[in-house]
């Protein structure tokens, strides 16, 4: 059975920190990784990883995968209230063809 | 403009009765999903369809049933099988290689 696990579960820093969310798996046949960010409702898409090593970014967001450890980070600097919300990590793998998702870290920034 | 639209917004269910959450997609996929998510939690799947009159049981499917009769539509009847109902419902759609898109979610709360 797949798994992906993420920590911390919550978080609360304040305004201009730099925080970093992981996300661990176990997966058969690994296709890619994806993080989320949920605020109130729908999950909206921030990043897809398929390669070990290679950052994504996206202004303050960037994140990489690392196969070998089977691990992915998340990291956002210069933090704003904005970035409160609810971040998930899921995985893909070939045979099953969906997302299995972690239980998420719930971040909270203070102004 | 192309989406995923969930209805409705809140839903209260009485003890004993079942319901039944609404999902509708006009982005011609394919494949669509149930989602429960509890309070600070992430996502257990609970039924996916990858093709019109077929779907599969998730991870959380007892107490839940689902139909598949047009591509556009996976409804969700809440059961009174299901002991512990009360939580909020994401449906989405896609495939996991571009990553889904869900809708703005369900909030069932049993009074």
């Amino acid at each position: 059975e797949d798994k992906v696990v993420q920590s911390p579960l919550s978080l609360v820093v304040h305004e201009g920190d730099t925080v970093t969310l992981n996300c661990s798996y176990e997966v058969t046949n690994f296709r890619s990784l994806l993080w989320y960010k949920q605020e109130k409702k729908a999950p909206t898409f921030l990043f897809m990883l398929t390669s070990s090593g290679i950052e994504k970014k996206s202004g303050r967001l960037s994140s990489i995968l690392d196969k070998k450890e089977l691990s992915s980070i998340l990291n956002i600097t210069a933090t704003q209230t904005g970035d409160s919300a609810i971040y998930l990590c899921a995985v893909y793998n070939n045979a099953g063809n969906m997302l299995t998702f972690g239980g998420g870290t719930r971040l909270m920034v203070k102004p | 403009d192309g989406g995923i639209t969930q209805s409705p917004k809140y839903l209260f269910r009485k003890e004993g009765q079942n319901v039944t959450l609404s999902c509708e997609q006009n982005l011609n996929h394919d494949a669509m999903y149930w989602y429960r998510q509890d309070p600070g939690q992430g996502l257990r799947l609970i039924y996916y369809s990858q093709i019109v009159n077929d779907f599969q049981k998730g991870d959380i499917a007892e107490g839940y049933s689902v139909s598949r009769e047009k591509k556009e539509s996976f409804p969700l009847t809440v059961t009174s099988a299901q002991k512990n109902p009360t939580a909020f419902y994401l449906c989405a759609s896609g495939t996991p290689i571009y990553g889904y898109t869900f809708g703005s979610g369900t909030r069932l709360t049993v009074v």
